[in-house]
């Protein structure tokens, strides 16, 4: 079957680090995205990761092993606005995303 | 208009009543989704289109239909709400031409409450 798990919930301190974890296992593999949906919102792209490493953009990175079927999605110098929830989203061999159930992230001051 | 939009933003519908949402993309995508949303769990996939005038299945497919008579438009139909049909429902479109790559655009959402 096809599975994505998340942490339900996390809480970090304002101008700290976070690190949110995915772990997934998909019918074939074709990437693993990263969305923020702040509440109430839609869902907003942020990364998009298919070979292995670390993707830097700005204050985010993601991260992808393969061979583990995990990523990670690093948030560095935590700020308010940054409270939303963290969506990962593995792509399958028909190029469909399977959904975890997002991570809220709580920011505090 | 730019991006997606969807109509309405929110619904109350009574138990039995016939409801379509709809959802509008101006950015020539040729690929569209719907998805709902449940507290606790991930985006459901609905129906899909892979390009207009093709149709499918998802996750969770029963009790909705669709049609994709055109590139734009992808409105989603429950012939006979349940309560369980109450969530926050999301269109979504990609432009999943190019080598399969998939990063898909949201709508605002439509919040149905079926009661």
């Amino acid at each position: 079957g096809q599975n994505i798990d998340q942490p339900t919930e996390m809480t970090a301190t304002e101008g700290a680090i976070v690190q949110i974890n995915c772990t997934y296992q998909t019918s074939g593999f074709n990437g693993l995205f990263w969305y923020q949906q702040h509440a109430g919102e839609a869902p907003t792209f942020l990364s998009y990761n298919v070979l292995d490493g670390l993707e830097e953009k700005g204050r985010f990175s993601s991260f992808l092993s393969r061979s583990k079927g995990y990523s990670y999605l690093l948030l560095k110098e935590l700020q308010m606005k940054d409270s939303a929830s963290y969506l990962c989203a593995g792509m399958d061999s028909n190029y469909q995303l399977i959904w975890g159930a997002g991570t809220k992230l709580i920011i505090k001051p | 208009i730019a991006g997606i939009t969807q109509a309405p933003t929110s619904q109350i519908l009574a138990a039995g009543r016939r409801m379509t949402l709809r959802c509008t993309q101006d950015m020539r995508h040729n690929a569209m989704y719907w998805y709902r949303q449940d507290l606790g769990l991930g985006l459901r996939l609905i129906h899909y289109s892979n390009t207009a005038g093709t149709t499918g299945k998802g996750e969770v497919p029963d009790g909705y239909s669709v049609s994709r008579a055109n590139t734009d438009d992808f409105p989603l139909t429950l012939a006979s709400a349940v309560p369980s049909q109450t969530s926050v429902y999301f269109c979504a479109s990609s432009d999943k031409g190019g080598g399969g790559y998939n990063e898909q655009f949201f709508g605002p959402g439509t919040r149905l409450t079926v009661l």
